[in-house]
This record gives C-alpha cells, sequence and structure tokens, in this order.
C-alpha cells in the first residue's frame, strides 16, 4: 500500500531555513508527482508547489518563489522540501502529497510535518 | 487566481440527516479538475471526490459530488458519525494551480 512517511516536528528561529522529508514507499517512486501543501494552526490548506520525481521538474506556487527548494533522491524515494527564511506567518503543518500525472488532485498524504517559527 | 469559496462555514446536523456543501469558484473550472477532501482533528486530508463526481477508492457511496463550471456541490445522504470533520474543495487550472476552499466544518447538532 502507498505510504508517506514525514520527518518529525521541528523548531526553528525567524530567518532560518527547516527542510522536510517525505519518504515514499508501495509504488514506483518515479510514476507519481509530490507535491507540498501546508495548514497554518486552524487555517486552511495552501498549496506550495510539486516535484516530478522522474526528472526533478518543479513548480512552485508564486507566493513561495525564491523561498521554497524541492528535491528529490531516487535511490531512497525521498523528496525533500526546504523552505528558507523562515518568519512566524510560516509555522504550519506541511504535508506531501501525490498526484497521479495530470490528473490534478491529492490521493495519498504524509502524516504532516509540524514547523514552528519563533525566536 | 481562481478563489474557492465554501458555504456554509459551519454547518450543524444529526446523524442520519443529509448534508449539502457548497463550493463556488471565481470564474468557470474544469469539472475534470475539481476534488473535495475530508479532514479530521490532527489528521491529513483524504481525497473523498475527484473529477466532480467521482468517488476515490473506498468512499462509500453516501458521498456524493455534482455540478460544473462554478457551481459545485457534496452531499452526505445520511449522516454517520464518522463524518463530522472539515471538507475542503479544491481545483486545477492552469492560470491558478491548486487552490482551496476555506472548508466547511460539519459539526454534530
Amino acid at each position: 500500500q502507498v505510504q508517506l512517511v514525514q520527518s518529525g516536528a521541528e523548531v526553528k528561529k525567524p530567518g532560518a531555513s527547516v527542510k522536510v522529508s517525505c519518504k515514499a514507499s508501495g509504488y514506483t517512486f518515479t510514476s507519481y508527482h509530490m507535491h507540498w501543501v501546508r495548514q497554518a494552526p486552524g487555517q486552511g490548506l495552501e498549496w506550495m508547489g510539486m516535484i516530478n520525481p522522474s526528472g526533478g521538474g518543479t513548480n512552485y506556487a508564486q507566493k513561495f518563489q525564491g523561498r521554497v527548494t524541492m528535491t528529490r533522491d531516487t535511490s531512497t524515494s525521498t523528496v525533500y522540501m526546504e523552505l528558507s527564511s523562515l518568519r512566524s506567518e510560516d509555522t504550519a503543518v506541511y504535508y506531501c502529497a501525490t498526484e497521479s500525472p495530470a490528473k490534478c488532485y491529492f490521493d495519498y498524504w504524509g502524516q504532516g510535518t509540524l514547523v514552528t517559527v519563533s525566536s | 487566481e481562481i478563489v474557492l469559496t465554501q458555504s456554509p462555514g459551519t454547518l450543524s446536523l444529526s446523524p442520519g440527516e443529509r448534508a449539502t456543501l457548497s463550493c463556488r469558484a471565481s470564474q468557470s473550472v474544469s469539472s475534470s479538475y475539481l476534488a473535495w477532501y475530508q479532514q479530521k482533528p490532527g489528521q491529513a486530508p483524504r481525497l473523498l471526490i475527484y473529477g466532480a463526481s467521482s468517488r476515490a477508492t473506498g468512499i462509500p457511496d453516501r458521498f456524493s459530488g455534482s455540478g460544473s463550471g462554478t457551481d459545485f456541490t457534496l452531499t452526505i445522504s445520511r449522516l454517520e458519525p464518522g463524518d463530522f470533520a472539515v471538507y475542503y474543495c479544491q481545483q486545477y487550472d492552469n492560470s491558478s494551480p491548486y487552490t482551496f476552499g476555506q472548508g466547511t466544518k460539519l459539526e454534530i447538532k
């Protein structure tokens, strides 16, 4: 069965960077695009961007351009999301989620990683 | 950017009742690219409906989706205790990739 297992919670200071991992199993890693979606406390869902694990191509939401980097390691079936220049508004749960190419919806989700930005 | 507006913000119903949740888009959305998710406290969202009306794997037929253009609906025919959660609609468009509605909280009356 498809499983996405994310790294643990992080506490960061403003201005720092955070790198969250998402290890995939149960399917061919390069067959699904991987997206990142975040959710601030008590708020809704916000799409951040995606990576195609097959070729490494990325597409980031305009809001995060210049601050987010998504990479993958095909040898370990792991996707990474790095967010830099953190501010308090980046405090959120960050989810990875799969998308069958061109389907444009998210069928499997990781358990989420809480990132807290606080001085 | 395409904005999705969900209504009502909170819906209070009893088990066994029928729930109707609305998702309205600021401009026309392809039905192929409209999805619904359920999220329970402390959990990741779960895909319920894709392509506006197709149920995801394992989703009971009590859940149904409909609509086109700018108006979409999620209907839960007979509420069960496990259905009380927050529901989000989501769309994809070339010009405005992957936006979500603000959510509808379905609570027990």
